[in-house]
């Protein structure tokens, strides 16, 4: 693989049920970003890890949660979804200091019912 | 606080036509800003960045930007726009702990 994978693609969901995105880069990476995108919104930042072992809170936390285990992986959970939480979902990592650019990944479209 | 604002949500232009996206920014350091370009049903992708290195910033695709500290803008333009263009552009600029803010997004159709 090269960049950023996400999964799944899309996904339909129970309101009330537990769901985890997947996020993972090949790229060593430090840092790593969970946004959510929506209509005229634009993309709002829900999560951040600067490094590994460390996550911060973005714009829109509520109701997500993230780890960061390892340089690769950052996973974003759903523990109760909502319908208010339909949305496209965005990973990016970042290498190095704020001015490099962030890569994104495919995103992964869900929708809670 | 950084933040950015994108002047009109959609922009209609002819095949072969300027394409200009009016991009402030506001800031209390000197910025660091970016448009990206999102195609339908795909992540964001870069297409150019100011970094201070200089004011023109030429990115992919033909596009550029130019950095205007006085007027707190960081426009983007192409000379000619080609129906490949038609996508989602997005500003952001850099805030503390290394995130970014991006604009509401711009959406570029081109008409044949």
């Amino acid at each position: 693989i090269a960049g950023i994978t996400q999964a799944p693609t899309s996904q339909i969901l129970a309101a009330g049920r537990r769901m985890t995105l997947r996020c993972t880069q090949d790229m060593r990476h430090n840092a790593m970003y969970w946004y959510r995108q929506d209509l005229g919104l634009g993309l709002r930042l829900i999560h951040y890890s600067n490094t590994a072992g460390t996550t911060g809170k973005g714009e829109v936390p509520d109701g997500y949660s993230v780890s960061r285990a390892n340089t690769d992986d950052f996973p974003l959970t759903l523990a109760s979804a909502v319908p208010s939480q339909t949305s496209v979902y965005f990973c990016a990592s970042r290498a190095g200091g704020a001015y490099n650019e962030q890569f994104f990944g495919p995103g992964t479209r869900l929708t809670v019912l | 606080a950084q933040s950015v604002t994108q002047l009109g949500s959609h922009v209609s232009v002819s095949e072969g036509a300027l394409v200009l996206l009016r991009c402030n920014y506001s800031s209390s350091v000197p910025p660091y800003l970016f448009w990206y370009v999102q195609y339908p049903n795909q992540g964001l992708q870069l297409l150019l960045k100011y970094t201070s290195a200089a004011t023109l910033v030429k990115g992919i695709n033909g596009f550029e930007a130019e950095f205007k500290k006085s007027e707190t803008s960081f426009h983007l333009t192409k000379p000619s726009a080609h129906m490949s263009d038609a996508a989602e552009y997005f500003c952001a600029v850099s805030s503390p702990g290394y995130k970014l803010s991006f604009g509401a997004g711009t959406t570029v159709t081109v008409r044949a």
